[in-house]
């Protein structure tokens, strides 16, 4: 099946700790992205990747950090410099040369 | 700096009704694409529709339809004879075009959704 894969549907963190999102995709696209999303608002963009080992900082990049060491996945790490955590997070893919992005099923993230 | 607004933030109807869902966007690219986006409560992204800036035929799929006005900079979604499975949030959304050299990432910038309850 193709597609895009996120891990877990739902996440804890306590105080202080890191944990990782997992975002992988078998559609053979070339870009990601990482999203958060706070309840009653639109999406806002964290990181990106067009290529494989290159990524930028989108617009709320401070307290995550991802790696792009294989074309297929996009891990996020949500680290504990991140203070209000707590949201939706969706992961989306493009085609090269193409202008849509399509989005995975997302991963709430919840701090105990 | 780009800008999408959806004055309206939640819309109710009941089954059988049209139902219009605005957008308004700032952008001083003169080449651009506009999206919309379903979001079920299951939570995804469904992509519905993508317009570049250039082409501003209205486009209909089924009951769906979209009006793209460039000299209002409004691209609005009519949902026609509304049905219960249309309950969702819906967003609208504006990117700059890709640059073949790398100069442009397709940065999606979002407005804040607007609720749509279609009750039966």
């Amino acid at each position: 099946d193709g597609g895009i894969t996120q891990s877990p549907k739902y996440l804890f963190r306590k105080e202080g700790q890191n944990v990782t999102l997992s975002c992988e995709q078998n559609l053979n696209h070339d870009a990601m992205y990482w999203y958060r999303q706070d309840p009653g608002q639109g999406l806002r963009l964290i990181y990106y990747s067009q290529i494989v080992n290159d990524f930028q900082k989108g617009d709320i990049a401070e307290g995550y950090s991802v790696s792009r060491e294989k074309k297929e996945s996009f891990p996020l790490t949500v680290t504990s410099a991140q203070k209000n955590p707590t949201a939706f997070y969706l992961c989306a893919t493009r085609p090269h040369a193409e202008e849509t992005q399509y989005f995975g099923p997302g991963t709430r993230l919840l701090v105990l | 700096a780009q800008k999408v607004t959806q004055a309206q933030t939640e819309i109710s109807v009941v089954e059988k009704e049209d139902v219009t869902l605005d957008c308004v966007y700032e952008t001083r690219d003169t080449t651009y694409y506009l999206f919309w986006y379903k979001q079920p409560p299951s939570g995804e992204l469904v992509f519905l529709i993508r317009r570049n800036s250039f082409d501003e035929q209205n486009e209909i799929s089924g009951r769906y339809s979209w009006n793209f006005q460039k000299s209002t900079s409004s691209f609005n979604f009519t949902i026609t004879a509304s049905q219960v499975v249309d309950s969702a949030v819906y967003f609208c959304a504006l990117s700059e075009p890709v640059g073949s050299g790398g100069t442009s990432y397709g940065k999606l910038t979002f407005g804040q959704g607007t609720i749509l309850t279609v009750h039966p």
